[in-house]
């Protein structure tokens, strides 16, 4: 089983700062990573796939990088909406598509 | 336009088998590169991937619940069905149906349910 490690666990950020969430996978998973938001009493959607590939509609602040084991997701300067829960999900395993426990950010 | 919704029992006993529908909209799961899966959350606690089956009827299973879960599918009526037997009170959780694409995004789930809160409890 292919494991996931995001950190941090939770961020408190000011609107307009730069963050930078990170997601570490146990063994190489090339660029099969995706990451998603989630907001209190929704369902997650969509952010970044391929571990750098932006989904249609998803704002240009955010990006995506890394390869192997280590990914990072940043949003170049935080805005009120994008204060959520943030996970990233390997899918390179076809035999388990594994998320980690999530980051999130908070408003300072 | 896609939609999915899930539907099922909102509270089960536990050691009772639940079974939880997710009824699709916009696409047809008999289009090859699709699949639907099923993903749940219990409160306040990260989501966890459990199920998903592919257009051709192949299927993947979380390895630590392989032995409790079904998923079948019903191309007719665009509907996906989740199985889980001897539920316990850790199965609480909101379940999530996600329609995921091979091709355009590399096995993402890029359309989500609303999902459903289940609570087993006695």
């Amino acid at each position: 089983d292919i494991q996931m490690t995001q950190s941090p666990s939770s961020l408190s950020a000011s609107i307009g700062d730069r963050v930078t969430i990170t997601c570490r996978s146990s063994q190489n998973i090339n660029t099969n990573l995706i990451w998603y938001q989630q907001k209190p009493g929704e369902a997650p959607k969509l952010l970044i796939y391929g571990a750098s590939s932006l989904h249609r509609g998803v704002p240009s602040r955010f990006s995506g990088t890394g390869s192997g084991t280590d990914f990072a997701l940043t949003i170049s300067s935080l805005q009120p909406e994008d204060f959520a829960t943030y996970y990233c999900q390997q899918s390179y395993s076809s035999l388990s598509y594994t998320f980690g426990q999530g980051t999130n950010l908070e408003i300072k | 336009q896609i939609t999915l919704k899930e539907s099922g029992p909102t509270l089960v006993k536990p050691t009772q088998t639940l079974t939880l529908t997710c009824t699709f909209s916009g696409f047809s799961l008999s289009t090859s590169e699709v699949a639907v899966g099923w993903i749940r959350q219990p409160p306040g606690k990260a989501l966890e991937w459990l199920t998903h089956i592919y257009w051709n009827d192949d299927k993947r299973y979380s390895p630590s619940l392989k032995s409790r879960l079904a998923i079948t599918k019903d191309t007719s009526r665009n509907q996906v069905v989740l199985t889980m037997t001897n539920v316990d009170p850790a199965d609480t959780a909101t379940y999530f149906c996600a329609h995921l694409t091979t091709a355009a995004c590399q096995f993402c789930y890029d359309f989500w349910g609303q999902g459903t809160l289940v609570t087993v409890s006695s």
